[in-house]
């Protein structure tokens, strides 16, 4: 049961590079999320989709972008990287309805310089 | 004020006591509370989650709400070094059920 699989594990990119961080999950679930985490900052919503066609703004949205290609998959692109975004980020997915619990992939940490 | 709060530890405690980790959140309308353990370099995983004022149980750990006073706690019982990591609190808010988390609280158990 693979869970919610992210890719890559490790990146390095240089400032202005973009790339795009993929998510899939096979819980069937119809949410899911991106989260960056940074030391004494705790986890942050960087946007998220409720639902098969909807995405949403998250707390940390700006220098983002997310596509929700289908019900397994939401990508999380970075357009011109910056050294701000060095992070650990997380993708995470849940059932619909606030008493879901959201469950994690791996993360992908992303050194920009 | 933030919206979930956490003291960040560390909270050291010895092998086989009871570990008391605490959480304060600023919204009343909140209705879902999780707890998520965290290893160092891993992902968090969910512990337990509670919905409804009072205690749940679940093994070793007991999950504590008290939405008068806007308080969520996780007691971990007989707690073993392996228990050591950052637990996270987290708070849903809107009616997506995002989660709004802490920062977290460190927790050291010793031999």
């Amino acid at each position: 049961n693979a869970g919610v699989t992210q890719t890559p594990k490790f990146q390095v990119l240089k400032t202005g590079q973009s790339m795009t961080l993929q998510c899939a999950q096979d819980m069937n679930h119809n949410s899911m999320y991106w989260y960056r985490q940074d030391p004494g900052m705790g986890l942050r919503l960087i946007y998220y989709s409720a639902s098969e066609g909807t995405t949403d703004k998250g707390e940390v949205p700006n220098g983002y972008n997310v596509s929700r290609l289908n019900k397994r998959e939401f990508s999380l692109r970075l357009e011109s990287a910056a050294p701000s975004q060095t992070s650990v980020y997380f993708c995470a997915s849940s059932e619909t309805g606030l008493n879901s619990p959201l469950h994690f992939g791996n993360g992908t940490r992303l050194t920009v310089t | 004020q933030k919206e979930v709060e956490q003291n960040s530890g560390p909270l050291s405690v010895p092998e086989g006591a009871i570990a008391s980790l605490n959480c304060t959140y600023s919204d009343r309308g909140s209705q879902s509370f999780f707890w998520y353990r965290q290893y160092s370099g891993k992902s968090p995983e969910l512990i337990m989650f509670i919905y409804s004022n009072g205690d749940k149980e679940d093994g070793r750990f007991t999950a504590q709400l008290n939405k008068a006073s806007q308080y969520v706690s996780l007691l971990i019982r007989d707690s073993q070094p392996s228990d050591s990591a950052t637990y996270l609190c987290a708070v849903n808010r809107g009616s997506q059920g995002n989660l709004i988390f802490g920062k977290g609280t460190k927790l050291s158990v010793k031999p």
